[in-house]
């Protein structure tokens, strides 16, 4: 089975700029987590959704915004840009919530921004 | 979240055993502790997780202390692809599927 997807795999934006970051999860799996990762720190927690309905929410500013499809599938959007928006953006996947689930990382999104 | 203190570097040679020390002092009755690994230029991996038991996979083995307020991610033969950063990491039920990170341990292993 193919493990998490996400894409771009590279991205390069200018400040004040809008991106659209996309994650498909593992088969079977309902629960979708984002993690920004800065470089030389541990990723932080941006969203969570589970069924389609936002479960989880981290200490990011409103600029940040995600959704997850029918198909489970999710986007991660992030508005009007900042320099220190440029890090490496991680999606994970999970069969459900509870914490025994094991999360399952895709590669991540690295953005760059100018 | 309870908060997790790890060292930030270890060192290791190749296929000799790894512990890797996790303290967690104010984890809670229903926190499962939950190790992840994160290689370079990859997302992090899922390595193993306890409740009060001591635990055993292909990978790794967590050893909990009988109090719990600490625990040790035993390697049992390091190898090159073993170098990582470890994250110790405590969950529990309200937190969803959220993972608070911490620093992590950057393990070197040495040929």
């Amino acid at each position: 089975d193919a493990g998490v997807t996400q894409s771009p795999t590279h991205l390069i934006k200018t400040r004040g700029q809008q991106v659209t970051l996309r994650c498909s999860p593992i088969s079977g799996h309902k629960s979708v987590s984002w993690y920004q990762q800065v470089l030389g720190q541990g990723p932080q927690f941006i969203f969570q959704y589970y069924e389609k309905e936002e479960r989880g929410r981290g200490n990011f500013p409103d600029r940040f915004s995600a959704r997850q499809f029918p198909n489970y599938s999710s986007e991660l959007n992030v508005n009007a840009l900042l320099l220190g928006d440029s890090a490496l953006y991680l999606c994970a996947s999970s069969l459900g919530q509870a914490e025994t689930y094991e999360q399952y990382f895709g590669p991540g999104t690295r953005l760059t921004v100018t | 979240d309870a908060k997790t203190t790890q060292p930030n570097s270890m060192e290791s040679n190749e296929e000799e055993p790894v512990h890797l020390p996790c303290n967690h002092s104010t984890i809670s009755g229903t926190d499962y502790i939950h190790w992840y690994r994160q290689l370079p230029s990859q997302g992090p991996e899922y390595v193993i997780h306890g409740l009060t038991s001591n635990v055993n996979n292909r990978m790794a083995s967590l050893a909990i202390a009988e109090d719990r307020k600490s625990s040790t991610l035993i390697l049992h033969r390091a190898t090159l692809r073993d170098a990582a950063v470890y994250y110790c990491i405590l969950r529990r039920g309200t937190s969803g599927s959220r993972l608070t990170f911490g620093e992590g341990t950057q393990l070197t292993v040495n040929p």
